[in-house]
């Protein structure tokens, strides 16, 4: 158990909705990254919030956005779904900042289906 | 250019013995990590070891070790005596740079590990 919990588990959406996910990081820890993994690929990194700002961001469109509050929980929104967005959604989260090992730890992940 | 490889995309193994995962990674930084995780079918990804560029000592935790060959660009895991519950999907991700602008994981594209009673 990572105490990393990612909502809802499973999620099926039509093209052209709008999806939120949700992630509760693990106490003590301000960092919270987002990935998406396509199916039989690795992970690819979306984002990443410090402290509620964003701290970096991977080769996504702008309809990928992302919130972070101050009990450092984080938001995933995707506007406009498309058909490839359809995938397993990860929440890891990270000390953050000045911590060179800085583990990330993940939740179960949000598997997203876009008919 | 893969930044990270990992060429073995399927691996059977015997219950008991140990299997070696290949990963090699590409990187012009001085400072970077290695990282192991093990993704079960459930999707959860289960941290397993971490290795620094400047650490001196292959890292171990308990059953898993890194054979980590600095000037080969080669981190691969080590499972010893493996055990039925080690069959998954297991992927090598390297951070490149320690400073507080590097954040993310790159990753390979895995290998999967099944473990044969």
């Amino acid at each position: 158990e990572t105490g990393v919990t990612q909502s809802p588990t499973h999620l099926i959406k039509t093209r052209g909705q709008q999806v939120t996910l949700r992630c509760s990081s693990q106490s003590g820890h301000n960092t919270v990254s987002w990935y998406q993994q396509a199916l039989g690929q690795g992970p690819q990194f979306i984002f990443q919030y410090y402290r509620e700002e964003e701290n970096g961001r991977g080769n996504f469109p702008p309809r990928f956005s992302g919130l972070q509050f101050p009990n450092y929980s984080s938001e995933l929104n995707v506007n406009a779904l498309e058909l490839d967005d359809s995938a397993l959604y990860l929440c890891a989260s990270s000390l953050g900042r000045g911590v060179a090992k800085n583990i990330q730890y993940f939740g179960a992940g949000t598997r997203l289906s876009v008919l | 250019a893969q930044k990270i490889t990992q060429t073995q995309p399927g691996m059977f193994v015997q219950e008991k013995e140990a299997v070696t995962l290949d990963c090699t990674y590409d990187t012009s930084d001085q400072s970077y990590g290695l990282f192991w995780y093990k993704q079960p079918s459930s999707g959860e990804m289960i941290f397993l070891i971490y290795q620094g560029s400047y650490d001196e000592q292959n890292a171990t935790e308990g059953r898993y070790s890194l054979n980590f060959q600095k000037a080969r660009k080669s981190a691969n895991l080590v499972i010893s005596a493996s055990q039925l519950g080690d069959s998954a999907m297991y992927f090598c991700a390297m951070r490149e740079g320690l400073g507080d602008s590097n954040y993310q994981l790159i990753w390979g594209a895995g290998t999967k590990l099944i473990i044969k009673p």
